[in-house]
């Protein structure tokens, strides 16, 4: 069974500019999530998704970060503009179903570096 | 508020050597779950183990455990024999209980920094 694929892992961009990330999650997963991982801390909730719906973005700097999931599938995150302290990893991760004792799996994440 | 404690920041020990990571959560929650993630230098969180609230048997596997006490809040985890490929960031989270029908989000602790050298 194919992970949880995200793209692209690397990007470098000058503040003020705008980025976007991709996530495609395990198949057949109903929930698909956006972690930020700020360098040595632990991964924080962005955004969480069920299918094609928002469950979650109470943490999400609505002023400048924006997300979607298409059709309930992929889903794509975008910073506009970036700052400096958007410079993080940021995780996708998807689960089976829609309880609470699901188990998340996480993508290798894509390492923003804002100049 | 949901909380997850990692207070070792950094544990350097000797191939062999067995190790142990804390974690010590808070919550108001009856029923949550605990998870263990590994996150190795390429930087993919691998899934180690979930563990309900009710239940609070040890669990092994190979030389992985884990010992989860509800009444003293924690949830360690002790690597037996540790080896070089054990060096990664091990993170302890906790899910957080949601509307009935939606997956939770999980509250993550700071992680601790395990480095097994030769």
């Amino acid at each position: 069974e194919a992970g949880v694929a995200q793209s692209p892992r690397y990007k470098i961009i000058e503040k003020r500019q705008s980025v976007a990330f991709w996530c495609n999650p395990i198949s057949g997963h109903a929930t698909l999530y956006w972690y930020q991982q700020i360098l040595g801390q632990g991964p924080k909730l962005l955004i969480q998704f069920q299918n094609n719906g928002v469950v979650d973005d109470s943490q999400l700097p609505k002023d400048r970060f924006s997300a979607e999931r298409l059709k309930g599938v992929d889903s794509t995150l975008k910073i506009q503009p970036a700052k400096l302290e958007d410079s993080a990893v940021y995780l996708c991760a998807s689960s089976p179903g829609t309880g609470q004792r699901d188990t998340q799996y996480f993508g290798p994440g894509t390492r923003l570096t804002v100049l | 508020a949901q909380k997850v404690t990692q207070a070792q920041t950094e544990i350097s020990v000797v191939e062999k050597e067995d190790v142990t990571l804390d974690c010590v959560y808070e919550t108001r929650d009856t029923t949550y779950y605990l998870f263990w993630y590994k996150q190795p230098p390429s930087g993919e969180l691998v899934f180690l183990i979930r563990r309900n609230s009710f239940d609070e048997q040890n669990e092994i596997s190979g030389r992985y455990s884990w010992n989860f006490q509800k009444s003293t809040s924690s949830f360690n985890f002790t690597i037996t024999a540790s080896q070089v490929v054990d060096s990664a960031v091990y993170f302890c989270a906790l899910s957080e209980a949601w509307r009935t029908g939606t997956a939770s989000k999980l509250t993550f602790g700071t992680g601790t920094r395990l480095q097994v050298t030769l």
